[in-house]
């Protein structure tokens, strides 16, 4: 089974702290996803990465960063975290193209 | 551009019935793939349904499966013998290209006993 594993379930910072979130994939996946879920709105996505040190813009990239040093750990960085990123963020990983996206757990993360 | 469209924002079944989730989908790609997801509210987003647009058979998994109908651009899910344990969010997404998934905003079903 595929396994997706995010380093908090819950998260709780001060605006302008800088906020790191971890996936890590066990099943040699290629490519890694960042979401985040708003209520009415879906999953945006925020960045991608197809390879190692390889990253694309998603639909709402501003205000976040990515880095992939090892295939299998895909991080989100928030440089100066704000209110309204406030969220629920979800890391996927798959295969390949048209393959099924497997999603970890998610971590909510609330900025006061 | 891709766009997945839920109408139903809230959904209500009886248990041991089948209930069907809509799910209209927009794209000018002739290859995509449609992805039905459950989300519990414990958070996580479960896989369930995959259907190729080239597939002409109905795809079907237990007690699921998805109603594609290509010419209407729809795909929606059927769930059968609704269990409690099925009330959830639901979402359907869709890729083209470059595998990005792009979701609709989501149903909530809720099974009563």
């Amino acid at each position: 089974d595929v396994k997706v594993t995010q380093s908090s379930r819950y998260l709780v910072k001060r605006t302008g702290e800088k906020v790191f979130l971890e996936c890590v994939q066990d099943m040699d996946h290629e490519n890694m996803f960042w979401y985040r879920q708003d209520p009415g709105l879906g999953l945006r996505l925020i960045y991608f990465s197809y390879d190692v040190k390889m990253k694309e813009k998603g639909d709402i990239p501003e205000g976040y960063s990515v880095s992939r040093e090892k295939k299998e750990r895909f991080s989100l960085i928030l440089e100066s975290a704000s209110t309204n990123q406030t969220s629920m963020y979800l890391c996927a990983s798959t295969r390949g193209p048209q393959e099924t996206q497997y999603f970890g757990p998610g971590t909510r993360l609330l900025v006061l | 551009a891709q766009k997945i469209t839920q109408t139903q924002p809230g959904m209500f079944v009886q248990e041991k019935e089948a209930v069907t989730l809509d799910c209209t989908y927009d794209t000018s790609d002739q290859s995509y793939g449609l992805f039905w997801y459950k989300q519990p509210s414990s958070g996580e987003m479960i896989f369930l349904i995959y259907q190729g647009s080239y597939d002409e058979q109905n795809a079907t998994e237990g007690r699921y499966s998805l109603n594609f109908q290509k010419a209407r651009k729809s795909a929606n899910l059927v769930i059968s013998a609704s269990q409690l344990g099925d009330s959830a969010m639901y979402f359907c997404a869709m890729n083209t290209g470059f595998q990005k998934l792009v979701f609709g905003t989501g149903t909530r079903l809720l099974v009563s006993p």
